[in-house]
């Protein structure tokens, strides 16, 4: 069986500073791993995936994620938050070969002047 | 090149109503997947289909929804006499099941329901 836990609904970060939005996974299979970024009133954008090549994947607008299989963890980091940011942000896992997907319930980033 | 598209946008509508909604998928993929976000929440997956057949319908909610897809393209989703608890956003996403995109799911933009 297969889960993901975003271990924050919400994150307050000020413009500049580091942001770190947590994932973590279960899943019997080695997975795929995806982020999506929500703005308000848009669809899911996706930001990065991870497919078992390197396990640091870069993404769009600065973001990047570490696939760390020891600690079952896909964090998203990105060095200077911006406040064009601020959005929900979804974790998914899924088994490659199949069509489920998993999602997060979501971590609400926003950005301090 | 086009992107999944969904309509209408926004749907108001009164309790116990018909409403259907309707996603254009990416041209080429084969895979289209309903999900209903409500407020504040994460996605609730609906229906699931590959080519015109839904192998997986599991998180219909009720009888009230069902869903179809015509020509491997198009998909309707239809929801029979609406209650305020429908109400909610409903995305659609479709996925090429090849290529090296394979197992990125692309959403569309979703439709706003409500019931009113």
């Amino acid at each position: 069986a297969q889960s993901v836990t975003q271990l924050d609904s919400h994150v307050s970060v000020s413009e500049g500073t580091p942001v770190l939005l947590r994932c973590n996974y279960s899943s019997s299979y080695s997975p795929s791993l995806f982020w999506y970024v929500q703005h308000p009133n848009k669809g899911l954008q996706l930001l990065l995936k991870y497919t078992s090549a390197a396990t640091l994947v870069k993404g769009i607008n600065g973001f990047e994620a570490e696939f760390k299989k020891s600690e079952t963890s896909f964090h998203l980091t990105k060095p200077s938050a911006h406040m064009s940011d601020a959005a929900e942000y979804f974790c998914v896992v899924s088994t490659p070969g199949t069509y489920k997907y998993i999602f997060g319930t979501g971590t609400r980033l926003k950005v301090l002047a | 090149g086009a992107g999944v598209s969904q309509s209408p946008s926004n749907k108001v509508t009164e309790k116990g109503k018909d409403v259907e909604l309707r996603c254009d998928p990416i041209s080429g993929h084969t895979a289209l997947y309903w999900y209903r976000q409500s407020l504040g929440q994460g996605l609730e997956f609906l229906i699931y289909f590959q080519g015109n057949s839904a192998p997986d319908k599991s998180g219909l909610p009720s009888d009230r929804f069902s869903a179809e897809r015509t020509g491997g393209s198009v998909s309707t989703l239809t929801i029979q006499r609406t209650q305020q608890e429908d109400s909610a956003v409903y995305l659609c996403a479709s996925r090429d099941m090849s290529g090296s995109s394979y197992n990125e799911q692309f959403f569309g933009p979703g439709t706003r329901l409500t019931v009113l």
